[in-house]
């Protein structure tokens, strides 16, 4: 089955330092990828939705400048968290549809845990 | 706009006990619909997922659920749960046109007792 990755799965860094969360669809190209937020014992909340080649649309309540993504090729599309916070703190996890396919086809990466001392 | 409501957050069951998981979403237009599993600390796992034709689905652990037009609905049952069923199951729903998010309800934590 079709595979997406993302890394790290773990990440603690220092308030004020900036951080990377890749997502790379592994055997299939991804023209859409979505970005959500989990935190502790709670749902999945959408982000943003990520095209390739273009930029992110950011959900209502999402700090654009805060989570900067880049979706610069078929098979990867990466969140940065900028000037992170204790409060930014949480689960990431991306999804990604494969090319053509639509929502039908859609794949779900291990999450990646951040958390900001 | 979509949106799915799951109307326990919490069921404890007994070992080799019945089970089932209410999903009740709310559409303007026609949906897929998903349920995904999530244990501690990982990422979502998808169970099973109605997309088109029979409104029974089935996944390979003993799951399954069934596509309500008329109730919208999209209850997820077993006969029999395990110890290792204990999870998180989210339901979501999305739009079956383009490429749009999942929209997700707010999990229900099935705890399984021995």
């Amino acid at each position: 089955g079709a595979v997406v990755s993302q890394h790290p799965s773990w990440v603690i860094c220092k308030s004020g330092t900036s951080v990377k969360i890749e997502c790379r669809s592994l055997d299939f190209q991804a023209t859409t990828m979505f970005w959500y937020r989990q935190f502790p014992k709670q749902s999945l909340m959408l982000m943003a939705t990520s095209n390739e080649g273009s930029k992110a649309t950011y959900e209502q309540g999402v700090e654009k400048d805060k989570f900067l993504i880049n979706h610069a090729s078929l098979t990867l599309s990466t969140l940065t968290v900028t000037s992170a916070h204790p409060e930014d703190s949480s689960f990431y996890i991306c999804s990604a549809i494969r090319a053509g396919a639509g929502t039908g086809e859609l794949f779900f990466g291990e999450g990646s845990r951040l958390t900001v001392l | 706009a979509q949106s799915v409501t799951q109307l326990d957050s919490q069921v404890p069951v007994f070992e080799e006990a019945p089970v089932e998981l209410r999903c009740n979403y709310s559409s303007s237009v026609s949906v897929y619909l998903f349920w995904y599993v999530q244990y501690p600390n990982q990422g979502l796992q998808l169970l099973l997922k109605y997309l088109s034709g029979s409104t029974l689905v089935e996944s390979i652990n003993g799951f399954e659920a069934e596509f309500n037009k008329s109730q919208t609905s999209f209850h997820l049952r077993k006969p029999s749960v395990h110890i290792s069923d204990t999870a998180e199951y989210f339901c979501a729903v999305s739009r079956p046109s383009g490429n749009t998010p999942l929209v997700f309800g707010k999990g229900t934590r099935l705890s399984v007792i021995a």
